[in-house]
């Protein structure tokens, strides 16, 4: 079946200008989590949603970050005023169910550059 | 706060090369651990995990990884590695909570390079 998809694959902003990132689960996944991956380094969490509850938004880097599932299904990361060190692979990931010892699945990312 | 620590960011092999990549991580309760490769150009897929029962799991293609509760460890391992192993391995671990709302935390990455 189809797996997580992400769009845009690619997107270039200019500093301070606003962003939206969208995420595809994989239908009927529970679970939602989106990432950031700096340059050389593994993945660190931002967000989770258990369908439509945000659930854990401690790993947001701050208050420009904003994230929303209003449906359980489609989830959108909003960065506000970006900034250079926004720059990075955000990448999103769902789950079948509630349980933490599930697997998540990744999307491809969408690759973040502001200028 | 949980922290996993991978030993080896770079690592090259020639083909029929066993490997060991190391994991540790430090968090004092029970864990669910994962191991994730990105082959050059895809996303991440899950290799094997670890959430209960017997500390040796086995994955797909050939790998397998031991849970050593008393060492923190979570070590990756193949005996023969291909050229189409090339590839970013990432250990990952997340605490259990009861009700799965804890992200993973990866590691930085283990980047290896199988030489033909």
């Amino acid at each position: 079946g189809a797996g997580v998809s992400q769009s845009p694959r690619y997107k270039v902003a200019k500093r301070g200008q606003d962003v939206a990132l969208r995420c595809d689960p994989i239908s009927g996944h529970v679970s939602l989590f989106w990432y950031q991956q700096a340059l050389g380094q593994g993945p660190e969490f931002l967000t989770y949603f258990q369908n439509e509850a945000q659930l854990d938004k401690s790993g947001l880097p701050s208050d420009r970050f904003f994230a929303e599932r209003p449906e359980g299904s489609v989830s959108t990361l909003k960065i506000q005023r970006t900034q250079q060190e926004d720059s990075a692979v955000y990448l999103c990931a769902s789950r079948r169910t509630g349980g933490g010892a599930d697997t998540q699945y990744f999307g491809p990312g969408t690759r973040l550059t502001v200028l | 706060a949980q922290s996993v620590s991978q030993h080896n960011h770079h690592v090259i092999l020639s083909e029929a090369a066993s490997l060991e990549l190391g994991c540790n991580y430090s968090y004092g309760g029970t864990v669910n651990l994962f191991w994730y490769v990105q082959y050059p150009g895809q996303h991440l897929q899950l290799l094997l995990k670890y959430f209960s029962g017997d500390p040796l799991v086995k994955g797909i293609k050939g790998f397998e990884a031991e849970f050593i509760k008393s060492k923190f460890s979570f070590n990756l391992r193949k005996p023969s590695v291909q050229w189409s192993d090339t590839a970013e391995y990432f250990c990952a671990v997340n605490a259990y909570s009861g009700g799965g709302a804890d992200g993973l935390t990866f590691g930085k990455g283990t980047h290896l390079i199988i030489q033909p």
